[in-house]
């Protein structure tokens, strides 16, 4: 298995929802990311977590919260999103910090 | 600071060859990379290079690393309709840590034309 797949693909939700995204990998990478990408714009780094323990926060707000309850999972969570919120998030996972990133294909979200 | 800079556009004809620069600022990367993103598709990882290494050739695709410039760049040799994309350069300013941010440049959205 050479993927990370994230789940749902799509995700439309309301200002006052609480909903999750998912991302998994089975490659035995310790590294796993959260980024956040806009139209037209390169990918912006959000979390980075390695070997299960939160390593880089970007200074996101605290409406999105991750979550990485094993090696192979990582969770957002999200509470409160803004319209401006909406963008696709994309899951990245690496074995460690020196080596390439695989990309799931992300989660298109559009807050309403 | 860091910083990963590229050209937006790029047009070719259809089984030409592509050329894609960029250029970066931080000098202790290890690693820089060619992803590439269809519309509404997450990205690709297309092809790597270590900072030690002048060129990487696989296929189609050929990257060349000029250090003391710090320029790299992406040729795509006989250019087909589905290359067209966005093709970002990025990388890995920090070799060490168990877990580093990679800095993307803004992006080269390569065109084909018949």
């Amino acid at each position: 298995d050479t993927e990370v797949t994230q789940t749902p693909k799509h995700l439309v939700m309301g200002m006052t929802n609480k909903k999750s995204l998912k991302c998994e990998q089975h490659m035995g990478h310790r590294a796993m990311y959260w980024y956040k990408q806009k139209a037209k714009k390169p990918p912006e780094l959000m979390f980075v977590y390695s070997y299960e323990k939160l390593s880089i926060n970007e200074s996101v707000p605290s409406r999105f919260s991750p979550e990485c309850p094993n090696s192979s999972l990582l969770n957002l969570h999200l509470h409160a999103l803004q319209p401006e919120d909406s963008a696709l998030y994309l899951c990245a996972s690496s074995q460690d910090g020196r080596d390439r990133n695989t990309f799931g294909s992300g989660t298109r979200l559009t807050v309403v | 600071g860091e910083d990963v800079e590229q050209s937006l556009f790029l047009s070719v004809r259809e089984g030409d060859s592509s050329v894609i620069n960029c250029t970066y600022t931080d000098s202790s990367s290890t690693y820089l990379y060619w992803y590439k993103q269809e519309p509404g598709a997450g990205l690709q990882l297309l092809t790597y290079i270590f900072s030690n290494m002048d060129m990487k050739q696989d296929q189609r695709l050929t990257v060349l690393l000029n250090k003391k410039d710090k320029h790299l760049s992406l040729r795509i040799a006989d250019t087909q309709t589905g290359d067209s994309a966005i093709y970002f350069c990025a990388e890995s300013p920090y070799p060490y840590s168990s877990a580093s941010k990679i800095i993307f440049g803004s992006g080269t959205r390569l065109s084909i034309r018949p």
